[in-house]
């Protein structure tokens, strides 16, 4: 099946500096990457829908100046936590839509990310 | 509000029991229902539903769908450690994107 890998698979920062998150399709192209955040204990909750090439688009509630996206090519997304707070952390997943449908997306292993 | 509910929460069974698990839901548009098994990494997929009636199996998994009643099961027989997990419902409506209810944590005990 497809692969999805994230990177880093975990991080621990200090309140205030910026964290980059990267997203890759390891054997298929993928125009469209969502990138998801799950608290504990709490389901998964979709921040932002990414294009290749194109703005990415944010679900409400998600600030887009705080968390940045930016999907360079078919088989990478990079998200940014900008000046993160310790209520930043969380569980953050990304998945790549292998096919025309949203249900044919393939999910990263996740990065955990702690805020200290 | 698109909105997708599981239950139970939690759950915790012996080896070989069979679990049943729920996901209630209320969408605009229903397009599908999906199953997910999230074993503290990334969810990987189970079943995709979008017929009412039509079971899919695999394995000892098993789920339907019941777009008049809008629930779907999933259904585990002859549990096994292994199957211990967060088990995650999502629906896919008019927004086209997926929906997750907050799972069930499903314990199987040797």
């Amino acid at each position: 099946g497809a692969v999805v890998s994230q990177h880093p698979s975990r991080v621990i920062c200090k309140s205030g500096t910026s964290v980059k998150i990267e997203c890759r399709s390891l054997d298929f192209q993928a125009t469209t990457m969502f990138w998801y955040r799950q608290f504990p204990k709490q389901s998964l909750m979709l921040m932002a829908t990414s294009n290749e090439g194109s703005k990415a688009t944010y679900e409400q509630g998600v600030e887009k100046d705080k968390f940045l996206i930016n999907h360079a090519s078919l088989t990478l997304s990079t998200l940014t936590v900008t000046s993160a707070h310790p209520e930043d952390s969380s569980f953050y997943i990304c998945s790549a839509l292998a096919g025309g449908f949203v249900y044919t997306q393939y999910f990263g292993p996740g990065t955990r990310l702690t805020v200290l | 509000e698109d909105k997708v509910v599981q239950s139970p929460l939690s759950l915790v069974v012996h080896e070989g029991d069979t679990v049943t698990l729920n996901c209630s839901y209320e969408v605009t548009n229903f397009r599908s229902l999906l199953w997910y098994k999230q074993e503290k990494k990334a969810p990987t997929f189970l079943f995709m539903l979008t017929s009412s009636g039509i079971e899919k199996k695999s394995g000892r998994l098993s789920s339907i769908l019941d777009k008049k009643e809008l629930f779907s099961i999933l259904n585990i027989t002859a549990t096994q450690t292994g199957d211990s997990a967060v088990y995650l419902c999502a629906v896919v409506g008019a927004t086209n994107k997926l929906i997750f209810g907050t799972g069930t944590l499903l314990a199987v005990q040797p």
